[in-house]
């Protein structure tokens, strides 16, 4: 496909358990983001891949998260023992290089219910 | 640490009347300012962008906003509503001066257009 695809487009699991959500950037963008975005809240930063390595991952909650992409194109965020809280959209985001270009194309998220 | 405030959760306006999201940030230095629109079930979209220069920027649809340095201001806005403009709008920051690549997000506002 044309934009970015992140799958599933919902999960539900229970207290504890771990998760994983997938992110399929457009073909060539270098640089991939993941932010969470709660009911009624704007798009919170999570972390930045350039290429392979994670430029910044400042806005990871805790250890329970953690993100990888080991050859530059997809990428999957981890949760481990999820909590009630962890609840949200997280959304995948690319772009062709530094958010200075001003165009980060956004996946329609993975809604993620912890009960 | 970079912010961004948006006001109004939601803002009426009649079709045809022009529009105004208000948007107010705070940075360390120069700004670099965007909205994003967030249609229903998609993707948060890019409408525009201010890095430098002209503070008047002309973006997708039709948008506008205005760069204002003195009230740290960048408002969008529409001289023309149309009912298919009906979104949530994010208005977003980034302080170049960090070095991070992230945007922040405000916490959104929803535009409602009346026929």
């Amino acid at each position: 496909g044309a934009g970015v695809s992140q799958t599933p487009s919902n999960k539900v699991t229970e207290k504890g358990k771990y998760v994983e959500l997938r992110c399929d950037p457009i073909s060539g963008h270098t640089a991939l983001y993941w932010y969470r975005q709660s009911l009624g809240q704007g798009p919170e930063f999570l972390i930045y891949f350039q290429g392979t390595g994670a430029a910044d991952d400042s806005g990871l909650p805790n250890d329970r998260f953690f993100a990888v992409r080991p050859e530059g194109s997809v990428s999957t965020l981890k949760i481990q023992r999820t909590e009630r809280g962890d609840s949200a959209v997280y959304l995948c985001a690319s772009s062709l290089g530094a958010v200075d270009t001003g165009e980060l194309f956004f996946g329609e998220g993975s809604r993620l219910t912890v009960l | 640490a970079q912010s961004v405030a948006q006001p109004e959760d939601q803002v009426n306006v009649a079709e045809g009347n022009p529009l105004t999201v208000k948007c107010t940030y705070s940075v360390s230095g120069n700004p670099y300012l965007f909205w994003y629109v967030q249609y229903p079930n998609r993707g948060l979209q890019f409408l525009l962008k201010y890095i430098t220069g002209d503070n008047l920027v002309k973006g997708s649809y039709g948008f506008e906003a205005e760069f204002n340095k003195s009230q740290t201001s960048f408002h969008l806005k529409k001289p023309s509503a149309l009912v298919s403009d009906s979104a949530l709008y994010f208005c977003a920051v980034r302080d170049p001066n960090t070095g991070f690549q992230k945007l922040v997000f405000g916490t959104g506002t929803r535009l409602l257009v009346s026929p």
